[in-house]
């Protein structure tokens, strides 16, 4: 079947521009995170749903950074007022659920660059 | 918090070798650990996942372990291809009800032909 998928693959915008980005996860998984990778570093939490609601969104760092998932499968991470900082790949990932044996499935990532 | 760290960072060896990649944590309260790949420029492959009551998982030419008290894993490759080149990274999750995932830097491999 089909894996995670994430549009758009590059998103170029201006410092202080709105962006949203999409995940959408494997059919079925119940669990859906968000991670952001900087060039050279391993994967970082952002936030974790379970179904429609985030179960943990600890990891987002300011209140520019929020996201969603209404329905419990579709996934979109919104970014206010960006910061050159922000540049980095967001990735999403999926899991059948919380269990020990869950693998975490992850989409091809978004590549945001903010000038 | 959670700190992973990977050793060593980068590793370059001849076709054919057997080799080891180490994946170290600070908290041993783990509830599972994964190990993946990661090409350039793309997503992260999941290669293994060791429950936190499990010592060791196999497939194919790839072998993790885990030794939570020591608060280490390995991942283990043999007959090394140039395939296998890719950065490989562990990840560590907490607990079940926290769910925080904690990912090590990673360890660049180069399988030289």
């Amino acid at each position: 079947g089909a894996g995670v998928s994430q549009t758009p693959s590059n998103k170029v915008t201006e410092k202080g521009k709105y962006v949203e980005l999409r995940c959408d996860p494997i059919s079925g998984h119940t669990a859906l995170y968000w991670y952001r990778q900087s060039l050279g570093q391993g994967p970082e939490f952002l936030i974790y749903f379970q179904g429609t609601g985030a179960a943990d969104d600890s990891g987002l760092p300011n209140d520019r950074f929020f996201a969603v998932r209404p329905e419990g499968s579709v996934s979109t991470l919104k970014i206010q007022r960006t910061e050159r900082g922000d540049s980095a790949v967001y990735l999403c990932a999926s899991s059948p659920g919380t269990g020990t044996g869950h693998e975490q499935f992850f989409g091809p990532g978004t590549r945001l660059t903010v000038l | 918090k959670q700190e992973v760290t990977q050793i060593p960072a980068a590793l370059s060896v001849p076709e054919g070798e057997n080799l080891v990649l180490n994946c170290s944590f600070t908290d041993s309260a783990i509830y599972n650990l994964q190990w993946f790949r990661q090409d350039p420029g793309k997503g992260l492959t999941s290669l293994l996942l060791i429950q936190s009551s499990q010592r060791e998982q196999t497939s194919g030419r790839l072998n993790a372990s885990l030794d939570k008290s020591s608060g280490r894993s390995t991942l283990y490759i043999a007959a090394s291809q140039p395939g296998d080149s890719a950065t490989y990274l562990c990840a560590v999750r907490r607990s079940n009800t926290g769910n925080q995932f904690y990912f090590g830097t990673g360890t660049s491999l180069t399988v030289i032909p």
